[in-house]
């Protein structure tokens, strides 16, 4: 059936350094790949999302990147901050026979002072 | 308004109640959804409204039955529900425009079942 991938399940970090988290997914019909940022207690957040028709996408300190052929895509953040320490959501998801939106199973991300 | 708005924010209920969960967007999106999320785990899906009808149904229970009575506003009707339907149950809207397009989330309504 149809899933989404997500690694690594926890990430730690120093500040300043970069985080990578990397999503496969299996449906090929999907074609909207949102990232959410998702703090204790809170709802989830878009931080940035890309289209199937572009490779790349970046905004500041965060990017993401998208290969169609490999169905895999990554969330890249630069100069990590403290408070980007979050739980990160990736998700796939089609609009044939609906709009059916699939999360990965999360990153738990820890940036260090 | 770029909101969305769910109550009540907490709900105990024992498992011979009755309850609704209500949701709220006036953002014009027409496409409304209901998730469920338990802790430590993604946000799961469980209904997608698209104009006001049901367009996916994630083989829940039928003891959640979902409304959507007009374009601004999406129910879950709760009946005879488990403990392990205790989670934080999550609304989000997104334009429907060919493409899908971003999906806002509400705080959700957290629900325990007794």
């Amino acid at each position: 059936g149809e899933n989404v991938e997500q690694h690594p399940s926890t990430l730690s970090v120093q500040e300043g350094d970069s985080a990578v988290i990397k999503c496969t997914y299996s449906d090929s019909a999907s074609n909207y790949f949102p990232w959410y940022k998702q703090e204790l207690g809170k709802r989830p957040q878009l931080i940035i999302d890309i289209r199937s028709n572009v490779g790349e996408k970046k905004d500041q300190r965060i990017a993401v990147t998208l290969n169609k052929t490999a169905k895999h895509f990554s969330l890249h953040i630069t100069e990590t901050q403290p408070e980007d320490s979050a739980v990160y959501f990736c998700a796939a998801t089609k609009t044939t026979g609906g709009f059916k939106t699939i999360f990965g199973a999360g990153t738990r991300l820890f940036v260090k002072a | 308004d770029t909101e969305v708005t769910q109550t009540p924010k907490h709900l105990v209920m024992g498992m011979t109640n009755k309850k609704s969960l209500k949701c709220e967007q006036h953002m014009g999106h027409r496409a409304m959804y209901w998730y469920k999320q338990k802790a430590k785990k993604p946000p799961e899906l469980m209904f997608v409204y698209s104009y006001e009808k049901l367009s996916i149904n994630e083989s829940v229970p039928s003891r959640f039955s979902p409304e959507c009575p007009n374009s601004s506003l999406l129910n879950l009707h709760l009946h005879a529900l488990q403990p392990e339907d205790s989670a934080l149950y999550l609304c989000a809207s997104s334009q429907v425009s060919g493409v899908i397009d971003e999906q806002y989330f509400g705080p959700g309504t957290r629900l325990t079942v007794t």
